[in-house]
């Protein structure tokens, strides 16, 4: 079983509209979450950091962990296209490595 | 712009051949982590140096051996270059390496093994 486990999509939806992305996670013992935006032909770039269980939000953009079922999501309200990337969750297994999963392509229509 | 620079940007190769991968982290970053980055495996870890030394390992392969230097420049070597080497390469750097979670990661080198 993979470490994290992320839905490749693709995902495409129209501007405006809210989007959810999510992972799942194997290890209980995980506190640490992040969500990564990797843009076409550029690195990845940290969108959002959350500790262990609750929410988070900035601005458009709300981060979600729930740790009982090892959930961790990623919801954009208002959806414009320039959001058009690839979504990655990440963790940090605490062993001085950061695991990210597979990524979301996410397309926003005009 | 991360302030993360990787040369080069684009590498065509064969099989069999060696390359060098060169990261120079934003300034003040002491850690230095490698990545790969495939379509069919994601994000990779390689490998972390922290200050000149290695800190932690991940799926590297033998072939494959990376160091940090004195100056905090670091570079990735993959030797006996197979098909499957094609990837997207990417260092990252960070201030420390207490992995709060936010790594600066540069544009990448696209590696072509033909």
């Amino acid at each position: 079983q993979k470490e994290v486990e992320q839905d490749p999509g693709p995902l495409s939806v129209p501007e405006g509209a809210i989007v959810s992305l999510n992972c799942t996670y194997s290890n209980s013992a995980f506190q640490y979450f992040m969500w990564y935006r990797q843009y076409s032909r550029k690195g990845p770039e940290l969108l959002m950091y959350t500790y262990s269980s609750g929410n988070k939000e900035d601005g458009r953009f709300t981060a979600q962990v729930d740790k009982s079922s090892k959930y961790i999501s990623l919801f954009i309200r208002d959806s414009q296209p320039s959001d058009s990337a690839t979504y990655l969750c990440a963790i940090d297994s605490s062993a001085s490595k950061i695991i990210f999963g597979s990524g979301t392509r996410l397309s926003i229509r005009p | 712009d991360s302030g993360v620079t990787q040369t080069p940007k684009h590498l065509i190769t064969a099989t069999g051949q060696r390359v060098t991968l060169r990261c120079s982290p934003r300034s003040g970053d002491l850690s230095v982590y490698w990545y790969q980055q495939s379509l069919d495996q994601g994000l990779q870890f390689l490998i972390q140096y922290y200050n000149g030394e290695e800190r932690a390992k991940g799926n590297i392969l033998e072939r494959f051996s990376a160091q940090q230097f004195p100056d905090l420049h670091s570079e990735l070597n993959l030797s006996s270059l197979e098909l499957g080497d094609s990837a997207l390469y990417f260092c990252a750097s960070s201030v420390d390496a207490a992995d709060t979670g936010e790594l600066f990661f540069g544009e990448g080198s696209r590696l072509t093994v033909l």
